[in-house]
């Protein structure tokens, strides 16, 4: 069974510019999460989507947005880089169950590495 | 406020040793659940194991096992015998409910380096 996978792995941009990373979840999970990893912020969650909709964002501002597809896969785009999004974006994605809730069982890819300059 | 606490930023052991990651958390769900992950220079997050708060019996897997106690509010890891594959940050975690999914809450990690 395939991981996830992000795409591009490195990327280089400057202040200013925007940036869209890829993510395709296992075959089958429904749920996509992003997170950020920095040295100074650690992990923190940006965002959540299930059935095409975010259901849940973090503490970022609205420079930071995303969407799901019908077949899962998701997409994130940072707007106007800033130095400080220099990071490593995870992408996550989970099984649903019954009800709808993820299983908070997070299933990572290698992450996207962003370099603003 | 949902906080996972790592204190221990970074351990160096020798190949064999035994060790102990600290994992300490506080929430105010009174369902929740804990997890480890595994993060190799590689960058993925790799799970090693998630534990609900319902269940406090320790886990143990081959040379890993988790001392989970609500009393003190701590899940902490253990891996015997430890191997340099076993080189990596390690990260504890919490959920938090938000609008019907589990988002989660990391501690800052810890830096395991075993050597030869």
């Amino acid at each position: 069974k395939a991981g996830v996978t992000q795409t591009p792995r490195y990327l280089i941009k400057t202040r200013g510019q925007q940036v869209t990373l890829s993510c395709s979840p296992i075959s089958g999970h429904r749920s996509v999460s992003w997170y950020q990893q920095t040295p100074g912020q650690g992990l923190q969650f940006l965002f959540e989507y299930f059935s095409e909709t975010q259901r849940n964002k973090g503490n970022f501002p609205g420079r930071f947005s995303g969407r799901q597809f019908s077949n899962s896969r998701s997409e994130m785009n940072v707007s106007t880089l800033e130095l400080g999004d220099s990071a490593l974006y995870l992408c996550a994605s989970s099984r649903i169950l019954a009800g709808g809730m993820n299983t908070g069982e997070l299933f990572f890819g290698e992450g996207s590495r962003l370099t603003v300059l | 406020a949902q906080k996972v606490t790592q204190a221990q930023t970074e351990i160096s052991v020798v190949e064999k040793e035994d060790v102990t990651l600290d994992c300490v958390y506080e929430t105010r769900d009174t369902t929740y659940y804990l997890f480890w992950y595994k993060q190799p220079p590689s960058g993925e997050l790799v799970f090693l194991i998630r534990r609900n708060s319902f269940d406090e019996q320790n886990e143990i897997s081959g040379r890993y096992s988790w001392n989970f106690q609500k009393s003190t509010s701590s899940f902490n890891f253990t891996i015997t015998a430890s191997q340099v594959v076993d080189s990596a940050v390690y990260f504890c975690a919490l959920s938090e409910v938000m609008d019907s999914s589990y988002k989660l809450i990391f501690g800052s990690g810890t830096r395991l380096l075993v050597r030869p």
